[in-house]
């Protein structure tokens, strides 16, 4: 498995201005992910973040509104900029690890404990 | 990518085996089952993964049928700290295995 945490873990914020949201794994990964999930909805990918690399988004997210850094193998941030109330969600960053116990090494998404976002 | 289609919702109570079934038919070779498990205000939780047959841990069994096409999540004895939110997901590596369906929301009632 894997130990992810996030910061922080709820916020409530204005209109208008931006949240920036760490996640911080407990050892290296190569690839990371960012979801959303919107109240009683399920989770959407917003992007990966690979280390050394511009992140790749999703159908229906930009890199202006969802600005993505990837400084090195066991960190990322992800902002919300210029929020509206419609940004109000859970925001889970997610790590993928080779179950080695597993032949031909499948991988498994292990996931941070969500930020939980209110836009007023 | 393999889409998957769970019941939107179930009710159980305390005590009671709970299997939640999953389609996916256009499963490719290569794919494994895996199902997550998400409380309110949490991440999804891994619970189990397998890829053909019966798979058993100490959380739950996975029961897959020959063609592969469906799979079961069975929860033996259920309490209502397993009241929560079941997802099945289809795929071989990180590329494909991202993509979330509505899940299973199950309530396990005293």
């Amino acid at each position: 498995s894997a130990v992810i945490s996030q910061k922080p873990s709820r916020d409530i914020c204005q209109r208008g201005t931006s949240l920036t949201i760490q996640c911080q794994v407990d050892s290296q990964v190569t690839m990371m992910f960012w979801y959303r999930q919107q109240p009683g909805q399920s989770l959407t990918l917003i992007a990966t973040a690979n280390q050394g690399s511009e992140a790749t988004y999703e159908s229906g997210f930009v890199i202006d509104k969802f600005p993505i850094s990837r400084p090195n193998l066991t960190f990322s941030t992800l902002t919300v900029s210029n929020m509206s109330p419609e940004d109000s969600s859970i925001y889970l960053c997610s790590v993928v690890r080779r179950q080695i116990r597993l032949a031909g090494g499948l991988e498994t998404q292990y996931f941070g404990p969500g930020t939980r976002l209110l836009v007023l | 990518l393999a889409k998957t289609t769970q019941p939107i919702s179930m009710d159980s109570y305390e005590g009671q085996e709970v299997n939640i079934t999953c389609s996916h038919n256009n499963i490719a070779t290569n794919d494994y089952i895996t199902w997550y498990q998400q409380f309110p205000s949490q991440g999804p939780r891994f619970i189990i993964q397998g890829y053909k047959t019966k798979v058993t841990n100490e959380v739950a069994s996975l029961f897959i049928p020959a063609d592969r096409k469906s799979s079961t999540l069975s929860l033996p004895r259920v309490s209502l700290s397993d009241t929560a939110v079941y997802y099945c997901l289809v795929g071989y590596n990180a590329g494909n295995m991202l993509t979330f369906g509505g899940g299973t929301r199950l309530m396990v009632k005293p």
